[in-house]
Formats: structure tokens, C-alpha cells, sequence
């Protein structure tokens, strides 16, 4: 069975610019979460899309939006890119986030982001 | 929020030697979880564990939740075993978010 796919696996912008990265969950899963890992750090929640609604945000600027569509793919768009944009963005999914153990989170491989 | 922190944040082994990882958390959980961040930057689900106690081949974990902290017990470790654990949970009644400590970083040396 597939894991948790992310496209693309790099990308490198320019300051200013806008980026869309993409993420399709776990065959049956409907909860996905989005996740920024600068170097050095642990991930930081960013997200999370149940059902195709917003369950929760992080403490990002309004620069970060992201939806999930009908088959429960998301994307997580960053606008007006800044250089402390740079980073791991991680995506997770999970069955229901509200019931053990049906809560595990499963990560994708990443999107690296460079912003020059 | 809930807070997380990972003991020790650096370990240095031999091959073949034993290890424990801590992870101590400042409030009740609904989620927890054990990953092994590669070198590439993938998370490795290695244990979903908000209580109790699993194995799996030469890990294994221990969740006290009443006392707030859970152990990740690595035996016999092998150069493959390097790279970045992370302690990750959830509160219960609160945000369905992981929130992450910062990691314990593992070397172990042929």
C-alpha cells in the first residue's frame, strides 16, 4: 500500500514568490496535517484538514493557507515568500483524529523548500 | 500548551551497546508517538504508545501516563540506527496537533 505522497520533493523560489505544495494521504485515510521543520528543530504544526474542514492552525502568518479536496488530498500555499520560509514541510495523515488508535499520524517524505 | 522535552539531546555509542531515550510531557495525552527521522528527512513511525508498553525486534517503548513521561529503549544498536529521535503528542482535550520535542540525536559508531 502507498504512504503518504508529497510533490515536489524540492523546490527552490525567490523571495516574494508563491508556492503550492501538495500532499495525497493514505488510501482511506481523512485527516491531514501540514508540518514546517526548519533545521535544527522538530516539526511545528502548521494545519490540520478533517474532512475536508480546518480542525486547527498553528501560529503561522496569514501568508500560509492551505484546503483538502473531496478525495482528501490538501495543498498548503505560502505567498509573499521570505527567506525564514525555508524548510521541511512535512504532511501527515491519519484515519480520524479523534478516536485512539485511529489517531496515529503517518508523515510523508517532505517538499524542501529553498528561498533565495 | 502542552510542553515536550527530550533527554539527552546528543548520544554518542558504540555498536552494539544499549540505550534509553526519555521524553517527558507536561500534561495528559491522547497521542504518542516515537520517530526516527532519517538523514533524508523522512519520519519512521516507530511506536504509537499513549500508555502502556510495546516492543518491536531490538526497540521498545514505555508510556507512564500518570507520571507524564515515556522511555524508548534501544538494544544492541547498529550504525543504522543514527539519525534524529523525536518524542511527538497530543493533549487530551485539547488541539488534535502533534506537538514535537526537540529531538535526541543518535550516533552510533562502527
Amino acid at each position: 500500500d502507498a504512504g503518504v505522497t508529497q510533490s515536489p520533493t524540492h523546490l527552490i523560489k525567490t523571495r516574494g514568490q508563491h508556492v503550492t505544495l501538495r500532499c495525497s494521504p493514505i488510501s482511506g485515510h481523512k485527516s491531514v496535517s501540514w508540518y514546517q521543520q526548519v533545521l535544527g528543530q522538530g516539526p511545528q504544526f502548521i494545519f490540520q484538514y478533517y474532512e475536508k474542514e480546518e480542525r486547527g492552525r498553528g501560529n503561522f502568518p496569514d501568508r500560509f493557507s492551505a484546503r483538502q479536496f473531496p478525495n482528501y488530498s490538501s495543498e498548503l500555499n505560502v505567498n509573499a515568500l521570505l527567506l525564514g520560509d525555508s524548510a521541511l514541510y512535512l504532511c501527515a495523515s491519519s484515519l480520524d483524529p479523534h478516536l485512539r488508535p485511529y489517531n496515529e499520524q503517518f508523515f510523508g517524505p517532505g517538499t524542501r523548500l529553498t528561498v533565495l | 500548551g502542552i510542553q515536550v522535552e527530550q533527554s539527552p539531546p546528543d548520544l554518542i555509542l558504540q555498536e552494539g551497546a544499549n540505550s534509553t531515550l526519555r521524553c517527558n510531557f507536561s500534561d495528559s495525552v491522547n497521542n504518542l508517538q516515537w520517530f526516527h527521522q532519517n538523514p533524508w528527512g523522512q519520519l519512521i513511525n516507530l511506536f504509537y504508545i499513549p500508555s502502556g508498553t510495546k516492543q518491536n525486534g531490538r526497540l521498545s517503548a514505555t508510556t507512564v501516563a500518570t507520571e507524564r513521561y515515556s522511555l524508548l529503549y534501544i538494544s544492541s544498536s547498529q550504525t543504522t540506527d543514527s539519525g534524529v529521535y523525536f518524542c511527538a503528542v497530543n493533549s487530551q482535550g485539547g488541539s488534535e496537533k502533534l506537538v514535537f520535542g526537540k529531538g535526541t540525536k543518535l550516533t552510533v559508531n562502527p
